[in-house]
């Protein structure tokens, strides 16, 4: 299994507080995402980052900020919790010679 | 833009007997691989198999194998001697490519595979 971590596992948390969700890899891939999954749908890019300080957008990532300031490391930040960002967040990477994305155990975050 | 589409949100299935899982996409591209995962209660996502459009060779893993129908679009995936442990959500995926190198997985909704004892 890749190294992945995710923490915190599970969040409660109420509207408008900031929440930072962590994602930690030990395979030293270059390429590392978020994604949300909602119930009827499958999985949904939030933000990705194809390397240290670079950073991008994906296709739900309105409310979300990112951060990569080590190779390991993945940060992603809801400034301002809403409760339509209740939802299971997976973090995933790749690299290497497959490019196949594996992901981390997940985090069900809820905003009251 | 890809879709991916699965249309069975539900399948039950004999333990011991073979069960196929439909997926179908939507592309422009002539390249591009093709992915199931499964994700059982544990929530964790597990990469199932994988088939590369080029190929014109069926993927297999042991019990689970494809049929890739380039010209059709369509990828299901095929689960033999189905046992307990494999009831799960099964989540058919695309890769696209985001830039040089870098790509995202567009998801279908999935489906539901119950085995019965």
């Amino acid at each position: 299994d890749a190294g992945i971590t995710q923490s915190p596992r599970h969040k409660v948390t109420e509207t408008g507080t900031p929440v930072t969700l962590r994602c930690h890899q030990t395979e030293n891939h270059r390429y590392m995402y978020w994604y949300r999954q909602d119930p009827g749908h499958g999985l949904r890019l939030i933000h990705y980052s194809y390397g240290v300080k670079d950073t991008d957008k994906g296709e739900v990532s309105d409310g979300y900020s990112v951060s990569r300031s080590k190779t390991e490391d993945f940060l992603l930040t809801l400034e301002s919790a809403t409760s339509s960002q209740t939802s299971v967040y997976f973090c995933a990477i790749s690299g290497g010679r497959t490019d196949t994305q594996y992901f981390g155990p997940g985090t069900r975050l809820t905003v009251l | 833009a890809q879709t991916v589409t699965q249309s069975q949100p539900e399948m039950s299935v004999q333990e011991a007997e073979t069960v196929t899982l439909s997926c179908t996409y939507d592309t422009s591209e002539s390249d591009y691989y093709l992915f199931w995962y499964k994700q059982p209660p544990s929530r964790q996502m597990i990469l199932v198999i994988r088939q590369e459009a080029y190929k014109q060779q069926n993927a297999t893993e042991n019990r689970f194998s494809v049929n890739f129908q380039k010209a059709a679009k369509s990828f299901s995936l095929k689960i033999s001697d189905s046992q307990l442990g494999d009831a799960a959500m099964y989540f058919c995926a695309y890769r696209s490519e985001l830039s040089s190198s870098n790509y995202q997985l567009i998801w279908g909704a999935g489906t539901k595979l119950i085995i019965k004892p």
